[in-house]
């Protein structure tokens, strides 16, 4: 199976700031590598898809970027919507892995 | 509007079944792939299983396997998971979502149904 291991697992930051977060494959994936949100008691929502590409009405200070097993996902000016958990996904082979999640939350 | 809704979780005792379902509305249902995916309380996003748009090709979590069974019903626009032998470690909420094939990702995610296995 595919790990995929997320870092930080957790982070404070302040609005306005940039924030990255780094998601490591065990193999390669290729591009074949999504991140999603997710808000306290909602469903996840799909926020890039193919390391680099910004899923309709996501705004554009979402971005990600990289290829084979290392990827990252950067807030380029954090707003107070954007305080969440967020998680990698990998779809290059079955069983399609998560990372472990990483939040981010309000300093 | 796209939408997926989820039904048929509940409290379950270890050792006993379950059958969710997902009903799909607002797009083209049998021309999309399906996944189920899980979270246990307090945790991650996990994996569960997936099923092509035909039912061809169905795939499942080592976690899963041999106790849990994806199936759809095109003419139904539903998706469903029968969960048998059910353990603790199920307890999770469980989401329908739609794969947009090729990167195999999940576009659109119903809200969840909590599955609670506990005597």
């Amino acid at each position: 199976d595919v790990q995929m291991t997320q870092s930080p697992s957790s982070l404070s930051a302040s609005v306005g700031d940039r924030v990255t977060i780094t998601c490591r494959a065990s193999q390669s994936i290729r591009n074949s590598l999504h991140w999603y949100f997710q808000k306290p008691g909602k469903a996840p929502k799909l926020l890039i898809y193919a390391a680099s590409t910004l899923q309709s009405g996501v705004p554009s200070r979402f971005s990600g970027d990289g290829s084979g097993t290392d990827f990252t996902l950067t807030i380029s000016s954090l707003q107070p919507e954007d305080f969440a958990s967020y998680y990698c996904q990998q779809t290059f082979t079955t069983p399609y892995t998560f990372g472990q999640g990483t939040k981010l939350e309000i300093k | 509007e796209v939408q997926l809704v989820e039904s048929g979780g509940g409290l379950v005792k270890p050792g006993g079944s379950l059958r969710l379902s997902c009903a799909a509305s607002g797009f083209p249902f049998s021309t999309y792939s399906m996944n189920w995916v899980r979270q246990a309380p307090g945790k991650g996003l996990e994996w569960v299983s997936y099923i092509s748009s035909s039912g061809t090709y169905i795939y499942y979590a080592d976690s899963v396997k041999g106790r849990f069974t994806i199936s759809r019903d095109n003419a139904k626009n539903s998706l469903y998971l029968q969960m048998n032998s059910l353990r603790g470690e199920d307890t999770a909420v469980y989401y329908c979502a739609r794969v947009w094939d090729g990167f195999n990702y999940c576009d659109v995610w119903g809200q969840g149904s909590l599955v609670t296995v506990s005597s």
